[in-house]
């Protein structure tokens, strides 16, 4: 297992253009994560799936922005419009079903999308 | 408020000197502390997590709840722990991180 897997690594559009990005989280894994970091900060999350259903949005996540995991395996987030205030690395990560008591398992990350706004 | 506070944003020392990375957290549950480490040119990692009450590569960290802390220490640093640190808070029924906003330690020769 090569673990979560994005891509593409970088992205370079003009401003009004739309992206989408592609997260193919360690298999087996029913849980996933989108986040995004800006320069200087930690991570900030975006949005939550358990197996194909979006069960959690932040309010970062505009009406621009859109998630999916069709089958319950690789998501996709897709920006509409974009803006220079996107400019961003996106960062996937998953993690796989409860063991025992434990219900968090801990989250796996992959090596992020960097998105720049022209 | 959730929040997670890792107040220094650069943290400088010598090798074999002793090094303690601070974490703050606010949270009305209970909280589930989780330390992510960045090395230079990789994905971020988890290094360790409050429950398991363990030593990873020679780190440890400990759950102070009456100071709603989690700092994370190592006795004698090593050149290769350079790197960035993040604090994180799980949180929720979907258990996302919060995170600090991170501290990078440089281990210096």
């Amino acid at each position: 297992d090569t673990g979560v897997s994005q891509d593409p690594r970088h992205k370079i559009t003009k401003r009004g253009q739309n992206v989408t990005f592609r997260c193919d989280p360690i298999s087996e894994h029913n849980r996933l994560y989108w986040y995004r970091q800006t320069l200087g900060q930690g991570p900030e999350f975006l949005t939550y799936f358990q197996n194909e259903a979006q069960l959690e949005k932040s309010r970062l996540l505009s009406d621009r922005f859109s998630a999916e995991r069709p089958k319950g395996s690789f998501s996709t987030l897709e920006i509409q419009r974009t803006e220079q205030g996107d400019s961003a690395m996106y960062l996937c990560a998953s993690s796989g079903r409860s063991r025992g008591l434990n219900n968090n398992q801990p989250q796996h990350f992959g090596d992020g999308t960097r998105l720049s706004i022209l | 408020a959730q929040r997670v506070t890792q107040p220094e944003k650069l943290l400088s020392v010598f090798k074999g000197a002793p090094v303690e990375l601070k974490c703050n957290y606010s949270y009305s549950g209970s909280p589930e502390l989780f330390w992510y480490v960045q090395y230079s040119r990789q994905r971020l990692q988890l290094l360790l997590r409050h429950i398991s009450r363990e030593s990873i590569k020679g780190f440890t960290a400990d759950l102070n709840k009456g100071e709603t802390s989690f700092h994370l220490k190592k006795p004698f640093a090593q050149e290769e722990d350079s790197a960035m640190y993040y604090c994180a808070l799980s949180v929720g029924s979907s258990y996302k991180l919060i995170f600090g906003s991170g501290t990078r330690l440089l281990v210096r020769p």
